[in-house]
């Protein structure tokens, strides 16, 4: 069983739908939880950053952790084309160094206008 | 892509030949990393860097070295390139490497061993 799972996808949304994207993960020991937004040919961008358990909004996307599921959420409200893009979750255990960061393979969302 | 530049952006070589791949960065962030990203698999670990000369090996470091002989570079080598190193490379830079810190990346090489 890998480290972090996620939904390889694709995921196809018409424009305006609510996009809910996900990842599992294994070792209770992540408490600190990144979404990155990677479009093609690009590098990963951070798009939301949040710490245990709880929901963190930023505009139309809201990150949640489940930590007793070992489960977290990034959705999108209102999506739009320009959302098209590999979503990555990323997470690192409480007592961090750089070199700790495992991410999930991605999903590929596709919003269609 | 926070001042992190990656050369050459694409490449294609043959098996047994020597490569290297360079990450330069503008900010003066202590920590610097090399990933690699191959389908199915996500971002993983090759190596990182937490200070000029000072590297470590990450989840997936056989087959590569590095070197950080300034602030700004990171260097990745293939000793002898086979075509299990065919993918895309990210290079990575953190101010900090605590639990508050998150990491920023380049735009990739795209390297292909024939």
């Amino acid at each position: 069983q890998k480290e972090v799972e996620q939904d390889p996808g694709p995921l196809s949304v018409p424009e305006g739908a609510i996009v809910s994207l996900n990842c599992t993960y294994s070792n209770s020991a992540f408490q600190y939880f990144m979404w990155y937004r990677q479009y093609s040919r690009k590098g990963p961008e951070l798009l939301m950053y949040t710490y245990s358990s709880g929901n963190k909004e930023d505009g139309r996307f809201t990150a949640q952790v489940d930590k007793s599921s070992k489960y977290i959420s990034l959705f999108i409200r209102d999506s739009q084309p320009s959302d098209s893009a590999t979503y990555l979750c990323a997470m690192i255990p409480v007592d961090n160094y750089g070199q700790n960061f495992v991410f999930g393979p991605g999903t590929r969302l596709s919003v269609l206008p | 892509d926070a001042g992190i530049t990656q050369s050459p952006r694409h490449k294609v070589t043959e098996t047994g030949t020597p490569v290297t791949l360079r990450c330069h960065q503008t900010e003066n962030h202590r920590y610097m990393y090399w990933y690699r990203q191959d389908p199915g698999h996500g971002l993983r670990l090759i190596h990182y860097s937490y200070g000029v000369k000072d590297t470590d090996k990450g989840e997936v470091s056989d087959g590569y070295s590095v070197s950080r002989s300034k602030t700004e570079d990171f260097l990745l080598t293939l000793e002898s390139a086979t075509s299990s190193q065919t993918s895309v490379y990210f290079c990575a830079i953190s101010e900090v490497a605590t639990s508050t810190d998150t990491q920023y990346f380049g735009p990739g090489t795209r390297l292909t061993v024939l």
